[in-house]
């Protein structure tokens, strides 16, 4: 079963707005909450992430925030620009090597 | 530096054949990590390697996928008897071990199509 729930599915933002992914786990285990970037074509690169001892964490345009209670997190991204369109996954793990990927969210960023 | 890379990028093959992937991780890392990744889908973990041993197979989803890693860098994906539902994209991905919390590293994938 998935692990890990994703959504929205697919979002539209306008250039210099915000896009928000949020994710939801049941696992309380899971001590990793990592999001990656997909273009068409590649792997998945890591952009950001977050361990639950802290409840946010910020770089560059790039924010995580994370609520161990209700076992939720999300990513923020600021100043939404052309070249972030892109497929967004959140994953978690307990450690690091057995990753649980989200289904992922495709960004379209509109000039 | 190099980054992971996997071949054959794309490989068509008919249901029932064999097929073999190949990963080269980044090197220096000693664990390697194969996900398949379904159209619309996020990866889906397979196996783990930690050096040449698996350390975790619990993703494989039956006896017909196996893979190895017989000198602890370079990691063959075996599939046999091919289904059309093994159609996906197969990733690599490898991390260096010993370090809390590392990045994994994807390759760009074979895309496998079993007609």
């Amino acid at each position: 079963q998935q692990q890990v729930k994703q959504s929205p599915q697919s979002l539209i933002v306008q250039k210099g707005g915000i896009s928000i992914i949020n994710c939801a786990y049941e696992n309380t285990a899971f001590d990793y909450f990592p999001w990656y970037q997909q273009f068409p074509g590649k792997g998945p690169a890591l952009l950001i992430a977050i361990r639950p001892d802290v409840s946010e964490k910020k770089e560059g345009r790039f924010t995580i925030s994370f609520n161990k209670s209700a076992k939720q997190f999300s990513l923020h991204i600021m100043d939404s620009q052309p070249g972030d369109s892109a497929t967004y996954f959140c994953a978690a793990s307990k450690g690091d090597y057995k990753l649980s990927f989200g289904a992922g969210t495709t960004v379209t960023v509109r000039a | 530096g190099a980054g992971v890379s996997q071949t054959p990028s794309n490989k068509v093959t008919e249901k029932g054949k064999y097929v073999e992937l190949r990963c080269d991780p980044i090197s220096g890392h000693t664990a390697l990590y194969w996900y398949r990744q379904s159209l619309g889908q996020g990866p889906e973990f397979l196996i783990y390697f930690q050096g040449t041993g698996a350390a975790d197979d619990s993703g494989l989803p039956n006896d017909r996928f196996f893979a190895v890693r017989p000198e602890g860098s370079v990691s063959t994906l075996k599939i046999q008897r091919t289904e059309r539902g093994d159609s996906a994209v197969y990733l690599c991905a490898s991390s260096q071990q010993g370090i809390s919390y590392n990045e994994q590293f994807f390759g760009p994938g074979t895309r496998l199509t079993v007609l």
